[in-house]
Protein backbone atom coordinates (compact mmCIF):
# COMPACT_ATOMS: atom_id res chain seq x y z
CA UNK A 1 0.00 0.00 0.00
CA UNK A 2 1.42 3.22 -1.02
CA UNK A 3 0.08 6.09 0.16
CA UNK A 4 2.53 9.17 0.56
CA UNK A 5 2.81 10.83 -2.77
CA UNK A 6 6.16 12.21 -4.17
CA UNK A 7 6.72 13.99 -7.20
CA UNK A 8 7.99 11.38 -10.13
CA UNK A 9 11.66 13.35 -10.54
CA UNK A 10 13.50 15.87 -9.59
CA UNK A 11 16.64 17.13 -11.34
CA UNK A 12 18.90 19.89 -10.87
CA UNK A 13 22.86 21.54 -11.60
CA UNK A 14 25.51 20.80 -9.43
CA UNK A 15 25.97 22.90 -6.46
CA UNK A 16 22.59 23.46 -6.93
CA UNK A 17 19.49 23.09 -4.10
CA UNK A 18 16.57 20.91 -4.65
CA UNK A 19 13.47 19.46 -2.67
CA UNK A 20 11.10 16.67 -2.94
CA UNK A 21 7.83 16.94 -1.59
CA UNK A 22 6.25 13.92 0.39
CA UNK A 23 2.35 14.62 0.99
CA UNK A 24 0.30 12.09 3.42
CA UNK A 25 -2.40 12.61 5.77
CA UNK A 26 -3.38 12.67 9.13
CA UNK A 27 -2.96 8.88 9.91
CA UNK A 28 0.63 8.79 8.54
CA UNK A 29 2.64 12.48 8.58
CA UNK A 30 0.26 14.26 10.46
CA UNK A 31 0.67 11.57 13.85
CA UNK A 32 3.89 10.18 13.22
CA UNK A 33 7.45 10.60 12.43
CA UNK A 34 8.58 10.68 8.28
CA UNK A 35 12.00 8.64 7.82
CA UNK A 36 13.42 9.39 4.13
CA UNK A 37 15.76 6.64 2.39
CA UNK A 38 18.18 6.93 -0.24
CA UNK A 39 18.56 3.92 -2.63
CA UNK A 40 21.72 3.97 -5.09
CA UNK A 41 20.95 2.35 -8.66
CA UNK A 42 21.20 -1.53 -7.92
CA UNK A 43 21.72 -1.01 -4.05
CA UNK A 44 19.55 -1.41 -1.15
CA UNK A 45 17.84 1.35 0.70
CA UNK A 46 19.98 3.36 3.40
CA UNK A 47 18.45 5.75 5.92
CA UNK A 48 19.37 9.30 5.30
CA UNK A 49 16.66 10.97 7.37
CA UNK A 50 14.57 10.03 10.49
CA UNK A 51 11.79 11.25 12.46
CA UNK A 52 11.17 14.20 9.98
CA UNK A 53 14.59 15.79 10.39
CA UNK A 54 17.31 13.83 12.30
CA UNK A 55 20.34 12.87 10.83
CA UNK A 56 21.59 9.68 11.15
CA UNK A 57 25.35 9.28 11.87
CA UNK A 58 27.65 9.60 8.86
CA UNK A 59 25.00 10.92 6.76
CA UNK A 60 26.13 14.29 5.06
CA UNK A 61 24.49 16.84 6.57
CA UNK A 62 24.19 18.47 3.09
CA UNK A 63 20.52 16.80 3.53
CA UNK A 64 18.11 18.16 5.64
CA UNK A 65 14.63 17.21 6.68
CA UNK A 66 11.40 18.79 7.41
CA UNK A 67 7.45 18.37 7.98
CA UNK A 68 4.70 20.43 8.37
CA UNK A 69 1.03 18.92 8.80
CA UNK A 70 0.67 16.57 6.64
CA UNK A 71 3.49 16.79 3.94
CA UNK A 72 7.02 16.61 4.38
CA UNK A 73 10.15 17.63 2.31
CA UNK A 74 14.02 16.47 2.18
CA UNK A 75 15.99 19.14 0.70
CA UNK A 76 19.28 18.69 -0.89
CA UNK A 77 22.17 21.67 -0.61
CA UNK A 78 25.16 21.78 -2.46
CA UNK A 79 23.53 18.87 -5.21
CA UNK A 80 26.72 16.42 -6.41
CA UNK A 81 26.76 13.62 -8.96
CA UNK A 82 26.95 10.98 -6.60
CA UNK A 83 23.18 12.42 -5.34
CA UNK A 84 21.58 10.50 -8.11
CA UNK A 85 19.56 8.04 -6.37
CA UNK A 86 15.86 7.45 -5.66
CA UNK A 87 14.64 8.99 -2.56
CA UNK A 88 11.76 7.79 -0.74
CA UNK A 89 10.09 8.58 2.25
CA UNK A 90 8.06 6.64 4.79
CA UNK A 91 6.00 6.68 7.77
CA UNK A 92 3.67 4.60 10.32
CA UNK A 93 0.30 5.01 9.43
CA UNK A 94 -2.26 4.24 12.34
CA UNK A 95 -5.25 3.80 10.45
CA UNK A 96 -3.83 1.07 8.68
CA UNK A 97 -1.64 -0.19 11.28
CA UNK A 98 1.34 -0.64 9.15
CA UNK A 99 4.81 1.19 7.23
CA UNK A 100 3.65 3.21 4.26
CA UNK A 101 5.96 4.39 1.83
CA UNK A 102 6.03 7.12 -0.67
CA UNK A 103 5.84 6.42 -4.48
CA UNK A 104 9.59 7.84 -4.85
CA UNK A 105 11.29 10.61 -6.69
CA UNK A 106 14.07 10.14 -8.84
CA UNK A 107 17.00 12.89 -8.66
CA UNK A 108 19.25 13.82 -11.43
CA UNK A 109 21.81 15.63 -11.76
CA UNK A 110 22.56 17.85 -15.09
CA UNK B 1 29.64 -3.13 12.05
CA UNK B 2 25.66 -4.34 11.67
CA UNK B 3 25.20 -6.97 8.82
CA UNK B 4 21.81 -8.41 7.69
CA UNK B 5 21.94 -10.85 5.17
CA UNK B 6 19.06 -12.32 3.57
CA UNK B 7 19.19 -15.82 1.91
CA UNK B 8 16.05 -18.32 0.09
CA UNK B 9 15.01 -16.96 -2.87
CA UNK B 10 14.56 -18.36 -5.89
CA UNK B 11 12.16 -19.41 -8.43
CA UNK B 12 9.06 -20.93 -7.64
CA UNK B 13 6.03 -21.58 -9.26
CA UNK B 14 2.02 -19.75 -8.63
CA UNK B 15 0.63 -21.38 -5.28
CA UNK B 16 3.70 -22.30 -4.27
CA UNK B 17 5.93 -21.52 -1.17
CA UNK B 18 9.43 -20.29 0.08
CA UNK B 19 10.85 -19.58 3.51
CA UNK B 20 13.40 -16.31 3.51
CA UNK B 21 15.94 -15.60 6.18
CA UNK B 22 18.01 -13.01 7.56
CA UNK B 23 20.82 -13.50 9.77
CA UNK B 24 22.66 -10.70 11.53
CA UNK B 25 25.13 -9.57 13.60
CA UNK B 26 27.25 -6.71 15.15
CA UNK B 27 23.80 -5.55 17.20
CA UNK B 28 21.74 -6.65 20.01
CA UNK B 29 19.42 -8.97 18.13
CA UNK B 30 16.14 -9.73 20.42
CA UNK B 31 16.35 -6.49 21.28
CA UNK B 32 15.17 -4.86 18.24
CA UNK B 33 11.49 -4.77 16.41
CA UNK B 34 12.83 -6.35 12.59
CA UNK B 35 10.85 -5.67 9.24
CA UNK B 36 10.92 -7.28 5.75
CA UNK B 37 10.52 -4.34 3.21
CA UNK B 38 9.93 -5.55 -0.99
CA UNK B 39 10.48 -4.37 -4.47
CA UNK B 40 9.18 -5.50 -7.17
CA UNK B 41 11.28 -5.28 -10.02
CA UNK B 42 11.18 -1.50 -11.29
CA UNK B 43 9.25 -0.57 -8.47
CA UNK B 44 9.22 1.15 -5.31
CA UNK B 45 9.64 0.54 -1.89
CA UNK B 46 6.92 -2.26 0.26
CA UNK B 47 6.87 -2.51 3.78
CA UNK B 48 5.67 -6.46 4.42
CA UNK B 49 5.69 -7.39 7.99
CA UNK B 50 6.89 -6.55 11.36
CA UNK B 51 8.07 -8.53 14.48
CA UNK B 52 8.33 -7.11 17.74
CA UNK B 53 11.43 -8.42 20.24
CA UNK B 54 9.81 -10.95 22.06
CA UNK B 55 7.93 -12.54 18.87
CA UNK B 56 4.17 -11.67 20.23
CA UNK B 57 3.30 -9.06 18.12
CA UNK B 58 3.32 -9.11 14.11
CA UNK B 59 2.02 -6.91 11.37
CA UNK B 60 1.41 -7.15 7.70
CA UNK B 61 0.36 -5.17 4.96
CA UNK B 62 -3.36 -6.31 3.68
CA UNK B 63 -1.78 -7.89 0.59
CA UNK B 64 0.33 -10.61 2.66
CA UNK B 65 -2.37 -11.24 5.30
CA UNK B 66 -2.90 -15.23 5.65
CA UNK B 67 -0.77 -16.08 3.28
CA UNK B 68 3.12 -14.83 5.02
CA UNK B 69 4.01 -15.47 8.70
CA UNK B 70 7.17 -13.48 9.84
CA UNK B 71 9.30 -14.80 12.76
CA UNK B 72 12.65 -14.80 14.66
CA UNK B 73 14.93 -16.94 16.67
CA UNK B 74 16.63 -15.00 18.78
CA UNK B 75 18.98 -17.49 20.18
CA UNK B 76 20.78 -17.74 16.52
CA UNK B 77 20.17 -14.21 15.50
CA UNK B 78 17.71 -14.85 12.66
CA UNK B 79 14.42 -13.55 11.17
CA UNK B 80 12.30 -15.52 8.76
CA UNK B 81 9.29 -14.66 6.53
CA UNK B 82 7.61 -17.67 5.82
CA UNK B 83 5.64 -17.31 2.09
CA UNK B 84 2.72 -19.42 1.15
CA UNK B 85 0.36 -19.83 -2.04
CA UNK B 86 2.34 -17.43 -3.83
CA UNK B 87 1.34 -14.87 -6.55
CA UNK B 88 2.99 -13.05 -9.19
CA UNK B 89 2.69 -10.03 -7.82
CA UNK B 90 4.93 -11.23 -5.01
CA UNK B 91 7.98 -11.39 -7.33
CA UNK B 92 10.73 -8.77 -5.93
CA UNK B 93 13.67 -8.40 -4.15
CA UNK B 94 13.03 -8.72 -0.46
CA UNK B 95 14.84 -7.00 1.92
CA UNK B 96 15.15 -7.72 5.89
CA UNK B 97 15.80 -4.12 7.94
CA UNK B 98 16.02 -3.39 11.94
CA UNK B 99 13.78 -1.08 13.27
CA UNK B 100 15.25 1.57 15.10
CA UNK B 101 13.75 3.08 18.60
CA UNK B 102 12.15 5.89 16.09
CA UNK B 103 10.55 3.70 13.75
CA UNK B 104 12.64 4.00 11.24
CA UNK B 105 14.26 1.03 9.41
CA UNK B 106 17.63 1.95 10.09
CA UNK B 107 19.97 -1.06 8.67
CA UNK B 108 18.86 -3.13 5.55
CA UNK B 109 20.49 -6.28 4.21
CA UNK B 110 21.18 -6.80 0.37
CA UNK B 111 18.32 -8.26 -0.28
CA UNK B 112 17.11 -11.56 -2.13
CA UNK B 113 15.39 -11.83 -5.08
CA UNK B 114 11.65 -13.86 -5.03
CA UNK B 115 10.68 -14.81 -8.90
CA UNK B 116 7.09 -15.93 -9.00
CA UNK B 117 6.52 -17.86 -12.08
CA UNK B 118 5.30 -20.81 -14.27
Amino acid sequence: QTVLTQPPSVSGAPRQRVTISCSGSSSNIGNNGVNWYQQLPGKAPKLLIYYDNLLPSGVSDRFSGSESGTSASLAISGLQSEDEADYYCAAWDDSLNGYVFGTGTKVTVL
Amino acid sequence: EVQLVESGGGLVQPGGSLRLSCVVSGFTFSSSLMSWVRQAPGKGLEWVATIEQNGTEKYYVDSVKGRFTISRDNANNSLYLQMNNLRAEDTAIYYCATVGVLGDFDSWGQGTLVTVSS
